[in-house]
């Protein structure tokens, strides 16, 4: 079957790390560009950070750069962010997608999502 | 990174036809024709239902259509049903090599 399943969302305080994990099955996983997207309680989609196929290229949003590290490991078809710095705006269900094509195209396969949440 | 623009909300009748806009830049909608829509049902995960402007991935039904012209996208449903009452979002890449959404539009089926 094709899906993603996240995990690694927790309770973690200001300031905080966390690494979320995001595993692929039912499809060639390292012929995809892999997204990450949040949505904070009450709030709308936002795109965190992405990963070509190969994982030699990598893209972030100015919310996240400096502090998230995206990665994959092709050998156990699974996807990381590594979360440092966390703040309470980091707050929100997380969710792995696989590209169609390249990262800026449609996502067509999402995870159920896991969610952190930041507070003291 | 200033979000892509969406009204808040739209309704519409049953077997009526609705649409809703995206509006960006020249930076975004309007220089690539990296456009898409996701409709996402609260608690479930977000469903893709246009890509590159308006092409329909396999399973979505023909009652959906995507269009742009200049930095406006546009998402129309005709022949409204029930089942389609969601949050919609709309994203387009830019030039900045990153990702945008816009801020969601709620659906109201009457």
């Amino acid at each position: 079957e094709v899906q993603l399943l996240e995990s690694g969302g927790d309770l973690v305080q200001p300031g905080g790390s966390l690494r979320l994990s995001c595993a692929a099955s039912g499809f060639i996983f390292s012929s995809y560009a892999m997204t990450w997207v949040r949505q904070a309680p009450g709030k709308g989609l936002e795109w965190v950070s992405a990963i070509s196929g190969t994982g030699d290229s990598t893209y972030y949003a100015d919310s996240v750069k400096g502090r998230f590290t995206i990665s994959r490991d092709n050998s156990k078809n699974t996807l990381y962010l590594q979360m440092n710095s966390l703040r309470a705006e980091d707050s929100a269900e997380y969710y792995c997608a696989k590209g169609s094509g390249g990262y800026a195209r449609g996502l067509e396969l999402w995870g159920q999502g896991t969610l952190v949440t930041v507070s003291s | 990174q200033s979000a892509l623009t969406q009204p808040a909300s739209v309704s519409g009748s049953p077997g009526q036809s609705i649409t809703i806009s995206c509006t960006g830049t020249s930076s975004d909608i309007g220089g690539y024709n990296y456009v898409s829509w996701y409709q996402h049902h609260p608690g479930k995960a977000p469903k893709l239902m246009i890509c590159d402007v308006n092409n329909r991935p396999s399973g979505v039904p023909d009652r959906f259509s995507g269009s742009k012209s200049g930095n406006t996208a546009s998402l129309t449903i005709s022949g409204l049903q029930a089942e389609d009452e969601a949050d919609y979002y709309c994203s387009s890449y830019r030039n900045t090599k990153i990702v945008v959404f816009g801020g969601g539009t709620r659906l109201t089926v009457l």
